[in-house]
């Protein structure tokens, strides 16, 4: 399977706790972007990163950490989670100016 | 205010139908439009781009963009219902991420 591949697909945490969601991209993709999709409808935009570099940071918490390493996968850092932390967080990678090609998402319960 | 939106909400066509599905950007830098979609319990998916006034045929599938009023829409023509799931407008310039609409619930009814 060469599409991108999100790891783990669903995690359970309590409230105050720290967890990491990893992405890799589609091989030779340098654009990783993450969205959080909140109630099964909105994507709303986290954080782009584009050659290791951070492009843009839309709706990141401070609580919440992105890097990007060599090999261009992605990590998050998630700490002091909330309840209002549980949803679905999905990464995207593309070329430039190609569409994005999404991942199955992990999914976040914050209890 | 969302830079880019979606109407309606929730749709619901009978099998053999036409779907249209509207998209409106608040945001002339915007160049490029993109239709994804999304079934549950997946990411979403690609359906098509369009980024030159006019229409755009792939399949079933016609996205028609006018630029002056930065209004793009999709139509699903023979909807079956398989294409039942949520659709989303997005939009970017250059490099930049995609700013993704709220959405569209499409429900096909057999």
């Amino acid at each position: 399977d060469s599409g991108v591949v999100q790891s783990p697909r669903h995690i359970i945490k309590e409230k105050g706790g720290r967890s990491v969601l990893t992405c890799i991209p589609i091989s030779g993709h340098s654009n990783v972007v993450w969205y959080q999709q909140t109630l099964g409808k909105e994507l709303k935009f986290l954080i782009q990163h584009y050659e290791k570099v951070e492009r843009d940071k839309g709706f990141l918490p401070s609580r919440f950490s992105v890097q990007q390493f060599d090999d261009y996968h992605s990590e998050m850092n998630m700490s002091a989670l909330e309840l209002e932390d549980s949803a679905m967080y999905f990464c995207a990678s593309s070329l430039v100016n190609q569409a994005p090609l999404f991942g199955e998402g992990t999914r976040l319960s914050v209890l | 205010q969302q830079k880019v939106q979606q109407s309606p909400e929730s749709l619901s066509v009978p099998e053999g139908g036409m779907a249209s599905l509207n998209c409106t950007s608040s945001d002339r830098n915007f160049q490029y439009f993109w239709w994804y979609r999304q079934h549950s319990g997946e990411g979403p998916k690609a359906l098509m781009s369009i980024f030159s006034d006019g229409d755009k045929k792939e399949g079933r599938f016609t996205a028609h963009l006018n630029k002056a009023s930065l209004h793009v829409s999709l139509h699903i023509r023979d909807s079956q219902p398989s294409d039942s799931a949520l659709y989303f407008c997005a939009a970017n310039n250059a490099g930049a991420k995609l700013t993704f609409g709220g959405g569209t619930r499409l429900t096909v009814r057999p």
